[in-house]
């Protein structure tokens, strides 16, 4: 059971560049998220789906797209990258958006320069 | 609306003593609350959550949390640390009742245990 796998950890991006984050669970959860973390302000959200078919803004969604064909991905598009989209960039699952936890993957620490 | 606030960007304590991160929070209704840890270039683990029910909660590798609905607070404690305790810590929120989806998060504290 690998749980939610991110891919790629780490990734250079030149400012206007477009690129695709995949995200992957198999676990079978409805809820799905994107966040990115920035030293001193947590996890802020990016865009979240509460199922396929299904997605929705969430805290800090200007500058990507996300699309959720299939229960398992959950892709986040950086349309055309900026310096102020370098970050750590997590993306979790939970079986619903009540009481059950969230979880996480380990991450991809993106770099626009 | 919901946030959450943890005080103190850094805790520092002795191998062996006691140690407490504290939270609180706030909702427009009753708050489902979780506590996630984060070791170095990992993603978030949970540790334990509050649901309903009895204010202390236990959770994984000896940690727990008391739920102050007065205080609007769900401190992390435990009685003993371990050098290995140290990371990053996350407290973060979900409103059960206005049916808000999103988990919010506090700003993290980071704790370091000292040998």
């Amino acid at each position: 059971n690998a749980g939610v796998t991110q891919t790629p950890k780490f990734q250079v991006l030149k400012t206007g560049q477009s690129m695709t984050l995949q995200c992957a669970q198999d676990m079978n959860h409805e809820y799905m998220s994107w966040y990115r973390q920035d030293p001193g302000m947590g996890l802020r959200l990016i865009h979240y789906s509460v199922g396929a078919g299904i997605t929705d803004q969430g805290e800090v969604p200007n500058g990507y797209n996300v699309s959720r064909s299939t229960t398992e991905d959950f892709p986040l598009r950086l349309l055309s990258a900026a310096p102020s989209q370098t970050s750590v960039y997590f993306c979790a699952s939970s079986y619903n958006t009540g009481n059950t936890e969230a979880f996480f993957g380990q991450g991809t620490r993106l770099t626009v320069v | 609306a919901q946030s959450v606030a943890q005080p103190e960007d850094q805790v520092n304590v002795a191998e062996g003593n006691p140690l407490t991160v504290k939270c609180t929070y706030s909702v427009s209704g009753n708050p489902y609350l979780f506590w996630y840890v984060q070791y170095p270039n990992r993603g978030l683990q949970f540790l334990l959550k509050y649901i309903t029910g009895d204010n202390l909660v236990k959770g994984s590798y000896g940690f727990e949390a008391e739920f102050n609905k007065s205080q609007t607070s769900f401190h992390l404690k435990k009685p003993s640390a371990l050098v290995s305790d140290s990371a990053l810590y996350f407290c973060a929120v979900r409103d059960r009742e206005t049916g808000a989806n999103n988990l919010f998060f506090g700003t993290g504290t980071r704790l370091t245990v000292i040998p």
